[in-house]
């Protein structure tokens, strides 16, 4: 089992829909949560970080922590072409001290 | 927003040459870290450090090396440079205890001919 994963994709939704991101992690002492956006043949972009279980909204963007159930998800609402790209879940690992990013789902929104 | 710059952005470069990835951060940023992509897959941590003459190896083995004499500067050097090197090399910086993002430079895209 992977440490961190996510459905490569592609995802694809038309736009001024709600894309809906989902990423699963193993370590259960894991406190911190991050999403990045990559842009093909681009370096990541930090888009949130989430810390605490529940929702957090930034924007058209929420990410969604359920320590519970060790997983947490990105909903972008009012999707736009612009937001086609990767979104890379990333976990702090608390027993490596390391973060460990997923393999990316790959997002594709068509006008 | 991190200020984190990367250079050579592009480099091509023939076999057996001794390459320097430059990564520099002027953030102040104790942590530092290498991650190696390849085009659609996912990124490799090769090398980080958590302060100055701290460096240690990551996931993925690499036969590169990287010092850290400086906060602010986290070179990666390939001694002899071969086709299997060909990829794309991100730096990224941060801070703080486990709750910090880390940011990326904009990377440096390696072909070896």
């Amino acid at each position: 089992q992977k440490e961190v994963e996510q459905n490569s994709g592609p995802l694809s939704v038309p736009e001024g829909a709600i894309a809906s991101l989902n990423c699963t992690y193993s370590d259960r002492g894991s406190q911190s949560f991050f999403w990045y956006r990559q842009y093909s043949g681009k370096s990541p972009e930090l888009i949130m970080f989430i810390y605490s279980n529940g929702d957090k909204e930034d924007g058209r963007f929420t990410a969604q922590l359920n320590k519970a159930s060790q997983y947490v998800s990105l909903l972008i609402r009012d999707s736009q072409p612009s937001d086609s790209a990767t979104y890379l879940c990333a976990v702090w690992n608390t027993g490596f001290q390391k973060l460990v990013f997923g393999t990316g789902t790959r997002l594709l929104v068509s006008p | 927003e991190a200020d984190i710059y990367q250079t050579p952005r592009y480099l091509v470069i023939g076999t057996g040459k001794k390459i320097t990835l430059e990564c520099s951060q002027t953030m102040g940023h104790d942590k530092m870290y290498w991650y190696q992509q390849d085009p659609g897959m996912e990124l490799h941590l090769i090398h980080y450090s958590y302060g100055v003459n701290s460096t240690e190896k990551g996931d993925l083995s690499s036969e590169s090396t990287v010092s850290r004499i400086r906060t602010e500067h986290f070179p990666l050097t390939l001694e002899s440079a071969r086709p299997s090197h060909t990829s794309q090399y991100l730096c990224a910086s941060g801070t703080g205890p486990y709750n910090q993002p880390q940011h990326f430079g904009d990377g440096t895209r390696l072909s070896i001919l």
